[in-house]
C-alpha cells in the first residue's frame, strides 16, 4: 500500500463534534490528497497539499480543513461533523503532480456521524 | 461535474472470459487513468494513458484511448475470480490546475 497509513480506520462520532483524520506516509512524496467516497458519486477531492504548509481546496471542501506541518503527515479536520459527512475518506499521495504520476491510496477511514 | 461516464455500471462474467469496460468524457484531456478497488480497500492504480497515446498494455490489461470519440476502454483478458472488484476511470482534463476526476465505478464480478 505504498507506505500510507490512515488512522483511525473506523470512527463513529456525534453531530457537532470535531473530528480529525490522519494520513501518514513513508514515501517522502510531495503531494498528498484527501478524497471522500460515497455511493453514486465516486471519489471526490476535498483538499490537497503540494508541500509542507501548502494546501488548496478541492471540489467538496466546505466543512473541512487540512494541515500539513511535516512532509509525512496530512490531517483532515471536520470542524463540526454533520450527518452528510458520513463517508469513507481516502488519503492519496504522489511524487509529482497528477499530470505525470498516478496516485497511491491508503485503505481508508470509515466515518459515521450520528 | 466532469466525471467520466463509465459503462456498464456492473458486469458479471465467467472465469476465463474477457471483460471490457468503457469510459467516455466530454472535453479534451491530459491523461486518463484506470484504478481497481477491492472491497474494503483503497484504490490501486492500473494504467495511465496520455492523450497522445492510443494503447497501453500491462500483463492481462489493455487500455485504449480514442480522443476523437472521447472514450477509453479497459480490457481484462482471461479473467480470474481475483479480478472481482470495482474499476474506476479517472481523468485529468487539460487546463491549469486541473485535478484528477473519478467516475462512479464499474462493478466487475468474475464467477469461478
Amino acid at each position: 500500500d505504498a507506505g500510507i497509513t490512515q488512522s483511525p480506520r473506523h470512527k463513529v462520532t456525534e453531530t457537532g463534534t470535531p473530528v480529525t483524520l490522519r494520513c501518514h506516509q513513508t514515501e517522502n512524496h510531495r503531494y498528498m490528497y484527501w478524497y471522500r467516497q460515497d455511493p453514486g458519486h465516486g471519489l471526490r477531492l476535498i483538499h490537497y497539499s503540494y508541500g509542507v504548509k501548502d494546501t488548496d481546496k478541492g471540489e467538496v471542501s466546505d466543512g473541512y480543513s487540512v494541515s500539513r506541518s511535516k512532509t509525512e503527515d496530512f490531517l483532515l479536520t471536520l470542524e463540526s461533523a454533520t450527518s452528510s459527512q458520513t463517508s469513507v475518506y481516502f488519503c492519496a499521495i504522489s511524487g509529482v503532480g497528477q499530470d505525470y504520476s498516478p496516485l497511491h491510496f491508503g485503505n481508508g477511514t470509515r466515518l459515521t456521524v450520528t | 461535474s466532469q466525471q467520466g461516464e463509465e459503462d456498464p455500471q456492473a458486469l458479471s462474467i465467467q472465469e476465463g472470459e474477457n471483460a471490457t469496460m468503457n469510459c467516455s468524457y466530454k472535453t479534451s484531456i491530459n491523461n486518463l487513468q484506470w484504478y481497481r478497488q477491492n472491497s474494503g480497500r483503497g484504490l490501486v492504480h492500473l494504467i495511465l494513458i496520455r492523450s497522445n497515446e492510443r494503447e497501453k498494455h500491462s500483463g492481462r490489461l489493455r487500455v485504449t484511448l480514442d480522443t476523437s470519440k472521447k472514450s477509453s476502454s479497459l480490457l481484462i483478458t482471461a479473467s480470474r475470480a481475483a479480478d472481482t472488484a470495482s474499476y474506476f476511470c479517472a481523468i485529468i482534463y487539460t487546463g491549469a490546475n486541473s485535478k484528477l476526476t473519478f467516475g462512479k465505478g464499474i462493478t466487475l464480478s468474475v464467477r469461478p
